[in-house]
């Protein structure tokens, strides 16, 4: 079965720092990954996504992501944390449409939660 | 301008009392989600129309329901709300039911249930 995994509940990074949110999925073919980010009280808005080619995202805010076959990993990355940038991160894994699955559904992890320190 | 707009922010209701909550969209898409969130949990896909085609996730309750009018409005109908059912309700949103079409998100209604 489809999964995300997303290790991290909670990281906290100071201003200007750098950031990393893991992201590990479970999937039968070549997935269709994504990243949302969630700011308090707000919808999900999408960051990046993957689905071929070349294996190194970037997507918007500054945000990049890489896939890596061999470690079933999507990770986020950001070189230089804003303020701005605290929010709840989910990865997302899209549907196995050579089996069926549901279009448009996409399979969350259950997020990771960002605070930034000043 | 918000393309995916949610009506009420927030929603009280009693235990067993029907609810609905809306949401419209000016982006003319033709696919829209319901998708329930828990605190501190990922988004739950309850059901989607599109167009006028509904389709029902296997694992979501009976007590939930949802009508599509045209194309602009959604509504999600709680029929007995139980204690289970306070969340955010998230409608969202995508030009084609297809992965690799973007998803577009309101910004949800909390529901509360007393």
């Amino acid at each position: 079965a489809q999964s995300v995994t997303q290790p991290d509940i909670h990281i906290t990074v100071s201003e200007g720092a750098s950031l990393e949110l893991r992201c590990n999925y479970s999937y039968g073919a070549t997935p269709y990954l994504f990243w949302y980010v969630q700011s308090p009280g707000q919808g999900l808005q999408l960051l990046l996504k993957y689905f071929s080619g070349d294996t190194l995202v970037q997507g918007i805010k500054g945000f990049e992501a890489e896939f890596k076959r061999s470690q079933s990993s999507f990770n986020l990355r950001k070189p230089s944390v804003h303020w701005s940038d605290a929010a709840e991160y989910f990865c997302a894994v899209g549907p196995d449409m050579n089996y069926g699955g549901s279009q448009g559904n996409l399979i969350f992890g259950k997020g990771t939660k960002l605070s930034v320190k000043p | 301008d918000a393309m995916v707009i949610q009506n009420p922010r927030y929603q009280v209701t009693q235990f067993g009392k029907p609810v609905t909550l809306s949401c419209s969209q000016t982006l003319n898409h033709n696919v829209m989600y319901w998708y329930q969130q828990k605190s501190s949990q990922a988004p739950k896909l309850l059901f989607h129309y599109y167009d006028k085609d509904f389709n029902n996730e296997a694992d979501t309750p009976d007590n939930f329901q949802s009508r599509r009018p045209n194309t602009s409005f959604c509504f999600l109908d709680i029929r007995s709300p139980g204690l289970g059912d306070a969340a955010m309700y998230l409608c969202a949103t995508s030009r084609a039911r297809a992965p690799n079409e973007k998803l577009f998100f309101g910004s949800g209604t909390q529901l509360s249930v007393l």
